[in-house]
């Protein structure tokens, strides 16, 4: 069991440039969660899945997209970077929405 | 809309001397959760606390539950250089948000060999 992927582990864009930060897992959980870390602020919730096909906004969802492209996987799109979008990235799951969640390594972004 | 809070935001303590940090949730909690994230990496679940008053232990941690279930804390004794790391809580409200756990900034433990 891998538990929970992430990928890349790195990724430095410039302002203005897209990419996609990848998460997977293979512990047939329902719920699915991507958050961001900043220094001082703990983790703060961009977007949650509560089931395939089901999205949901968190408390920092603004510049952000995600699919639940199957049970598996959630994907979490930046379409513009921007440099406040500097963070470490955690995608998370969890077998129901207020359980125990198990998190992935993270994604640590730099925005230029 | 819901917060979660926790003191201190920084513990320095000495090997072998006890840690306590507090949470405290601006609203009712149906359960509350504790993580340990170590430096560089991702956040582990230590526990989760449903029952007002709840009290579990795990070898040297001692995590409570509040009796208006709005608060939370979690003591280590004997702290171990082991324990070093950012301990957070995450509580949930189901009556208000049901699908989302609301995570606390989190308490900083440095322990000095």
């Amino acid at each position: 069991n891998a538990g929970v992927t992430q990928t890349p582990k790195f990724q430095v864009l410039k302002t203005g440039q897209s990419m996609t930060l990848q998460c997977a897992q293979d512990m047939n959980h329902n719920s699915m969660y991507w958050y961001r870390q900043d220094p001082g602020m703990g983790l703060r919730l961009i977007y949650y899945s509560a089931s395939e096909g089901t999205t949901d906004k968190g408390e920092v969802p603004n510049g952000y997209n995600v699919s639940r492209l199957n049970k598996r996987e959630f994907s979490l799109r930046l379409e513009s970077a921007a440099p406040s979008q500097t963070s470490v990235y955690f995608c998370a799951s969890s077998a129901a929405r207020i359980f125990e969640q198990f998190f992935g390594p993270g994604t640590r972004l730099t925005v230029l | 809309g819901q917060q979660v809070m926790q003191i201190p935001q920084y513990q320095h303590v000495q090997e072998g001397e006890d840690f306590t940090t507090y949470c405290n949730s601006s609203t009712t909690l149906s359960n509350i959760q504790w993580y340990k994230q170590r430096p560089g990496g991702h956040p582990v679940f230590l526990i989760q606390l449903v029952k007002s008053g709840e009290v579990k232990k795990q070898k040297r941690l001692t995590f409570q539950f509040g009796e208006a279930k709005k608060n939370s804390s979690l003591h280590i004794t004997a702290t171990q250089t082991t324990d070093v790391g950012t301990y957070f809580c995450a509580g949930a409200n189901m009556k208000t948000s049901y699908d989302k756990v609301i995570f606390g900034p989190g308490t900083s433990l440095s322990v000095i060999p």
